[in-house]
């Protein structure tokens, strides 16, 4: 089993459609991350979090939320899902100033 | 703005030459550089890192080079495979209060490596 599990892998939907992509992890850690994908410009964090009490914007935050479940998951909505949010999205997790570990992605499409 | 610069965007070697990807950064408040690489349909996975302190590393056929003055660091992949045929970022990351990294990446490298 992966350390860093996403759901879904892939998702269509409908601009001004609500959406909530989740992620688990087995390594432990307390710290999560998301991060968005685009071609061209690499990989942007969305927000993350250090505990189940804590939530932090990253550079890019507009337009997304974010829930810490427990230390184990941490979810990302999109309330009103637009065209420009299609992209990869991937959940991280890290602990102290270890490497992060990665999901494998989702690859969400706004139409 | 982007903090950290990665060129170039794509590179074709071939195998068994060297694969040369560099990148530039702004905040010198950064004091992690790892390098990730990324396979198609997965997440970036860690395959070197370095802290300024140091002004290469080496880890089997792959090494960083560092050029703290310059704010410049750079990933050499001796003897290129098509195995190493991924995408590759650049990372910085300023060490967070209670530890954590929130890496900045660079916008990454295409690499394929030809027979």
């Amino acid at each position: 089993d992966a350390d860093v599990t996403q759901t879904p892998r892939n998702r269509i939907t409908k601009t001004g459609k609500r959406i909530m992509l989740e992620c688990s992890q087995t390594k432990g850690h307390d710290r999560m991350y998301w991060y968005r994908q685009d071609p061209g410009l690499g990989l942007r964090l969305i927000y993350y979090s250090f505990d189940v009490k804590d939530i932090n914007k990253g550079e890019i935050s507009d337009g997304y939320s974010v829930s810490r479940q427990a230390q184990a998951k941490f979810s990302l909505s999109l309330e009103s899902a637009i065209p420009n949010q299609t992209a990869l999205y991937f959940c991280a997790t890290s602990d102290l100033d270890t490497e992060a570990f990665f999901g494998q992605g989702t690859r969400l499409t706004v139409v | 703005q982007q903090q950290v610069k990665q060129s170039p965007q794509s590179l074709i070697v071939q195998k068994g030459g060297i694969s040369i990807i560099n990148c530039a950064y702004e905040n010198t408040a950064f004091d992690y550089f790892p390098w990730y690489q990324q396979f198609p349909g997965k997440g970036p996975a860690l395959l070197i890192a370095i802290r300024p302190d140091v002004s290469e590393k080496k880890e089997g056929r792959f090494t960083i080079s560092f050029n703290k003055s310059a704010k410049q660091f750079s990933l050499h992949i001796m003897d290129s495979q098509p195995g190493d045929s991924a995408t590759y970022f650049c990372a910085a990351s300023i060490g967070l209060t209670g530890g954590g990294n929130k890496l900045t990446f660079g916008t990454g490298t295409q690499l394929k490596v030809e027979l």
